[in-house]
């Protein structure tokens, strides 16, 4: 069964020093996505990063970078120089190609706090 | 703003009442889906349409709950004689489809309606 696993519950990281968030991801279909949400206080969900099965780099977007081990099956989160407003709810999450193709299955969460 | 919009942004209503939730999608997006969250939890999936079909449904899904799209843009969730079981988030979502797969599209998020059955 396909599944999403995020161990880390609550992580805290001092402001301006790197953190990683951890994720696995568990599927026998060999075309997926992975994708990172952040979701703040307010409730909104917003789309950090991708990376596809495929892929052969790790994906970064500005201060986020994805750290893909396919023969892990992991997708771990890496936010450089973290500021006060990463604090939030991290949710990792998997799509996948063939078959549910319009199921985002998400994990838990890792709810981040940054200390000033 | 041309972000996913959802409304109400939160909804009190009592057991066994009819609530009624709309959705409008990015404009360009042929995708639309309805998520759940409930505290403390992860995102689950509900259903979701392409253009004006309703091609998946979770199991999650009850006969209670009914989704519509029906000219392919706005989106709405009705969920009749609501329990307090159904006290949740509901997230509306669209993305647009790429190619033969869709597993490279990412999904983008409305605010949600924050639903509270007394």
């Amino acid at each position: 069964a396909q599944k999403i696993t995020q161990t880390q519950p609550g992580m805290f990281v001092q402001e301006k020093e790197a953190v990683t968030l951890d994720c696995t991801y568990d599927t026998s279909d060999p075309s997926y996505g992975l994708f990172w949400y952040k979701q703040p206080s307010s409730g909104e969900m917003i789309f950090l990063i991708y990376q596809g099965s495929y892929d052969q780099q790790n994906a970064t977007e500005g201060r986020y970078s994805l750290n893909f081990q396919k023969a892990r099956k992991s997708a771990n989160l890496v936010i450089s120089a973290s500021q006060l407003g990463d604090s939030a709810m991290y949710f990792c999450a998997m799509k996948l190609g063939g078959g549910s193709q319009g199921n985002l299955i998400f994990g838990k969460g890792t709810k981040l706090s940054v200390k000033p | 703003d041309t972000g996913v919009s959802q409304d109400p942004r939160h909804k009190i209503t009592k057991r066994g009442q009819n609530v009624t939730f709309r959705c409008d999608p990015i404009s360009e997006h042929n995708r639309l889906y309805w998520y759940r969250q409930t505290l403390g939890q992860g995102p689950e999936f509900l259903t979701y349409f392409q253009n004006e079909a309703q091609l998946e449904k979770s199991r999650l899904l009850s006969d209670r709950f009914s989704a519509e799209r029906p000219k392919g843009s706005f989106s709405t969730l009705e969920i009749q004689r609501t329990e307090q079981g159904d006290s949740a988030m509901y997230l509306c979502a669209s993305s647009q489809l790429q190619g033969p797969s869709s597993y490279n599209s990412p999904l983008h998020f409305g605010n949600g309606t924050r639903l509270t059955v007394t």
